[in-house]
């Protein structure tokens, strides 16, 4: 299947840790791949593949799997985190994405 | 620093072919292991993958938007392109390009996204 599912929203108070869920059949098989996304803005990497994240993304970023779910999470959320955060992934022919998740830090 | 720039016409007719360019800077297109992506998103929506291509040309496409698109590529230029046939109003949304890492997904460099808005 190439459906990827996200929690529409999720909120953390600042500094607290907030994990994000994406889960999909193709998870069992490929890596998710996580965005950020503020307003007016384009999406951003922040991590990909089996944990890695792209040059000058903060540690307090990080990416893990189970089964047929991954998960971002900030430990020790801060107020310019909030935006929506989409996972992605593949299957052998295409790429697709989760609706995206609004993450609100309190 | 690789950057990408999209560029195009704002505005498109109902049943006419949107067509919009990337230009790649800072980065040579035919560098090995990457794919280059056209993603789009509706206004207040997600984002939607529409396609990718590989500087040898192998492409894939959305298998709900195969029918309409077509993604080419000249490396002479550093440019690749995305060509959208009969368009309706569905298909007006902010279009991104975007270097992918391997096909995986993985998207690292993105274009600052153009407005296309299909209307007579």
């Amino acid at each position: 299947s190439s459906e990827l599912t996200q929690d529409p929203a999720v909120s953390a108070a600042l500094g607290q840790t907030v994990r994000i869920t994406c889960r999909g059949d193709s998870l069992r098989s490929y890596y998710a791949n996580w965005f950020q996304q503020k307003p007016g803005q384009a999406p951003l990497l922040v991590v990909y593949g089996k944990n890695i994240r792209p040059s000058g993304i903060p540690d307090r970023f990080s990416g893990s799997s189970s089964g047929n779910t991954a998960s971002l999470t900030i430990t020790g959320a801060q107020a310019e985190d909030e935006a929506d955060y989409y996972c992605n992934s593949r299957d052998r022919y295409q790429v697709f994405f989760g609706g995206g998740t609004k993450l609100t830090v309190l | 620093q690789v950057q990408l720039q999209e560029s195009g016409p704002g505005l498109v007719k109902p049943s006419q072919t949107l067509s919009l360019t990337c230009t790649v800077s800072g980065g040579a297109m035919s560098s090995s292991g990457y794919f280059w992506s056209w993603i789009r998103q509706y206004p207040g929506k997600g984002l939607e993958w529409i396609g990718y291509i590989h500087h040898s040309g192998s492409t894939y496409y959305n298998p709900s938007l195969k029918s309409r698109i077509a993604v080419s590529v000249d490396t002479s230029k550093n440019q690749f392109s995305l060509n959208v046939s009969s368009v309706t109003a569905a298909d007006t949304a902010v279009y991104y390009c975007a270097r992918d890492q391997g096909g995986s997904g993985a998207m690292d460099v993105w274009g600052r996204g153009t407005t296309v808005t299909v209307s007579s």
